[in-house]
This record gives C-alpha cells, sequence and structure tokens, in this order.
C-alpha cells in the first residue's frame, strides 16, 4: 500500500512561477524524502528531512514537515522548463531499532509539474 | 561507483514465459528494494532486502513473482509464468542509513526495466 499520497496529481505553471507540491502520510517515519523523476527514467533523490525538523532548503528546493498533521510540502521557486518531471514524496515507516534497522521506503503516486516556457 | 544496475533495460516475453530481472546495487550498500511502476498504482513496493536477507515481501502480488539475494552485489526479480498484466516497468533502489543516527539514507535508482508481456 502507498504510504504518502502528494496533491495536487498534476500541476502546470509558467516559467519563472513557484510551485508547491503537498504530501501526506498515514505512520510515523524518521525522515520524509523527495525524489525527482523524468519521463521514462529512475528516481532522483532531491531532499531528505528529518522527523526533528521542520524546514530544510537545497537551493531552489524548500521542503517543510508537520509531523503533527503528517504532512510535507515541496516548494520549487523560480521554476523552469527543466523541473518539468514527476515528484515523489517517501516515507521509511518508522520503525527503528537500535540493534539494527528495518526501513520500509514507499512512495506516494506523485506529481506531475509542467513548467511552460 | 556506476550506481545502481539493472538488467535487461527492455523485456517483451510471451505470457506464459520465465522473466528475470537483475540489479546490481552499489557497493556498500545494505538496503535494496524492488519496485514496479504502472500509470494506474503508482510506485509499489514489492520486496526489500536488508543485508541480503528479506525483510517485507508483502507486495509481492502472486506467488508467481519470487526475488533472491544470493549476495551483496546481485539480486533477482523472477515472474514465472508471466501475465501481461504483469507489463510495467520495474526498478531496483539500493541504500543504506546515516553514520550519525542510523536512519535511512536517500535511495539510489536504477534506470528500470521495461517489461511487456503480449
Amino acid at each position: 500500500s502507498q504510504q504518502g499520497e502528494e496533491d495536487p496529481q498534476a500541476l502546470s505553471i509558467q516559467e519563472g512561477e513557484n510551485a508547491t507540491m503537498n504530501c501526506s502520510y498515514k505512520t510515523s517515519i524518521n525522515n520524509l524524502q523527495w525524489y525527482r523523476q523524468n519521463s521514462g527514467r529512475g528516481l532522483v533523490h532531491l531532499i531528505l528531512i528529518r522527523s526533528n525538523e521542520r524546514e530544510k532548503h537545497s537551493g531552489r528546493l524548500r521542503v517543510t514537515l508537520d509531523t503533527s498533521k503528517k504532512s510535507s510540502s515541496l516548494l520549487i521557486t523560480a521554476s523552469r522548463a527543466a523541473d518539468t518531471a514527476s515528484y515523489f514524496c517517501a516515507t521509511d515507516g518508522g520503525a527503528f531499532y537500535s540493534g539494527g534497522s528495518n526501513y520500509k521506503l514507499t512512495f506516494g503516486k506523485g506529481t506531475l509539474l509542467t513548467v511552460n516556457p | 561507483d556506476a550506481g545502481v544496475i539493472q538488467s535487461p533495460r527492455h523485456e517483451v516475453t510471451e505470457m506464459g514465459q520465465e522473466v528475470t530481472l537483475r540489479c546490481k546495487p552499489i557497493s556498500g550498500h545494505d538496503y535494496l528494494f524492488w519496485y514496479r511502476q504502472t500509470m494506474m498504482r503508482g510506485l509499489e513496493l514489492l520486496i526489500y532486502f536488508n543485508n541480503n536477507v528479506p525483510i517485507d515481501d508483502s507486495g509481492m502480488p502472486e506467488d508467481r513473482f519470487s526475488a533472491k539475494m544470493p549476495n551483496a552485489s546481485f539480486s533477482t526479480l523472477k515472474i514465472q509464468p508471466s501475465e501481461p498484466r504483469d507489463s510495467a516497468v520495474y526498478f531496483c533502489a539500493s541504500s543504506t542509513t546515516t553514520k550519525t543516527d542510523r536512519v535511512l539514507a536517500e535511495a539510489f535508482f536504477g534506470q528500470g526495466t521495461r517489461l511487456t508481456v503480449v
């Protein structure tokens, strides 16, 4: 079953605008990750935010995390045509064992972002 | 490191045939994940391994699917017999835990195998 659910399912904007995508999840987490997928390619990691963090930045990316609401958002500022891709959030299942680890990385269905030149 | 390597990139097979997908994870990674991606169901986790041991195979759709990881540098996903509804892109990804707090680090994906069963 999918752990994360992104919305919107599709987003179309003009170059230079900001794009915001949201993710909701169901169980506890240790961290939440965002990935990007260009058509027909494998997923590429963008950013990881830990459960004790509320906000994180990387270049034009800004991620927020609200564990009380079990939600996260990804903001891409000053979008470019090259940002056109699908974006996914992923959670690790929340299990943690001091003697080892047992992480189940599951993905939502993604948001298809189209940035028009 | 060349990244996660999957083979073949494309596979077309007839219904009823056995299909074997292969994956070589990044050296040193102790987690390996197999996913299936379709338009209808999105990216589904089929099974994952930790230190070559299968941890959770609850996503494997049927007994026709099986996966193995005989050593740290190789894994296979087998479908026998294959059916048209198995047509999808299958991804392998590998990861490890962070040294600081031992949570799961970023996963690296292969380019996928596009399987078509006719």
